[in-house]
């Protein structure tokens, strides 16, 4: 059974570096797939940050680019979203998921991530 | 455009049919795929593709799409279908994702 699991500080001070892991199991993360990144505003609907191929291949949405940094550590089964100089914008519940080509298949439970000095 | 739209709320009768519909450009060129989401959960994949259940998703729900709209279709709507959908397809660079407003789905 393929599970994922977000992990990371629930409380990023404006400015600063959002760090979030996601730690996959019952699934080799090396056995191709892209892992993503997806979050969602309080209240609002899902928006797609990025994802990593297990080769290390990214794709960031445009309107993010510039912040945004996704990294995967196959060693260790995870991979990794970086979100740099944050606002309270960026309060959000975030999801990591297992994407095929054609959808994202399997979800972690989420963790809502707030910006607030 | 590098958008998907939804309305944003719907409602049906228990045990009628409902058709929550997205529309987009990338949608005359890729299938968009539905998520049902309940508050406080994660998003669980619903159609995918063509018109493509996941394991355990009941064959009440199913998808099609005509130009640039793809409709989720729910015959018999049940209670337990009360949620949130949200549509997604790639864009017209077949390198990211696109996603709907969402739409809320009450049954009455």
């Amino acid at each position: 059974q393929v599970q994922l699991q977000e992990s990371g500080p629930g409380l990023v001070k404006p400015s600063e570096t959002l760090s979030l892991t996601c730690i996959v199991s019952g699934f080799s993360i090396s056995t191709g797939y892209h892992w993503g990144w997806i979050r969602q505003p309080p209240g609002k609907g899902l928006e797609w940050i990025g994802s990593v191929y297990h080769s290390g291949s990214t794709y960031y949405n445009p309107s993010l680019k510039s912040r945004v940094t996704v990294s995967v550590d196959t060693s260790k089964s995870q991979f990794s979203l970086k979100l740099s100089s944050v606002t309270a914008a960026d309060t959000a519940v975030y999801y990591c998921t297992r994407d095929s080509y054609d959808r994202s298949d399997y979800w972690g439970r989420g963790t809502l991530v707030t910006v607030s000095s | 455009s590098s958008e998907l739209t939804q309305d944003p709320t719907v409602s049906v009768a228990l045990g009628q049919t409902v058709r929550i519909t997205c529309q987009g450009d990338s949608l005359r060129t890729y299938y968009a795929n539905w998520y049902q989401q309940k508050p406080g959960q994660a998003p669980v994949l619903v159609i995918y593709g063509k018109n493509n259940r996941p394991s355990g998703i009941p064959d009440r729900f199913s998808g099609s799409r005509l130009g640039n709209t793809a409709s989720l279709t729910i015959t018999g709507a049940q209670a337990e279908d009360e949620a949130d959908y949200h549509c997604n397809s790639r864009d017209n660079s077949g390198n990211h994702w696109l996603f709907g407003g969402g739409t809320k789905l009450t049954v009455l």
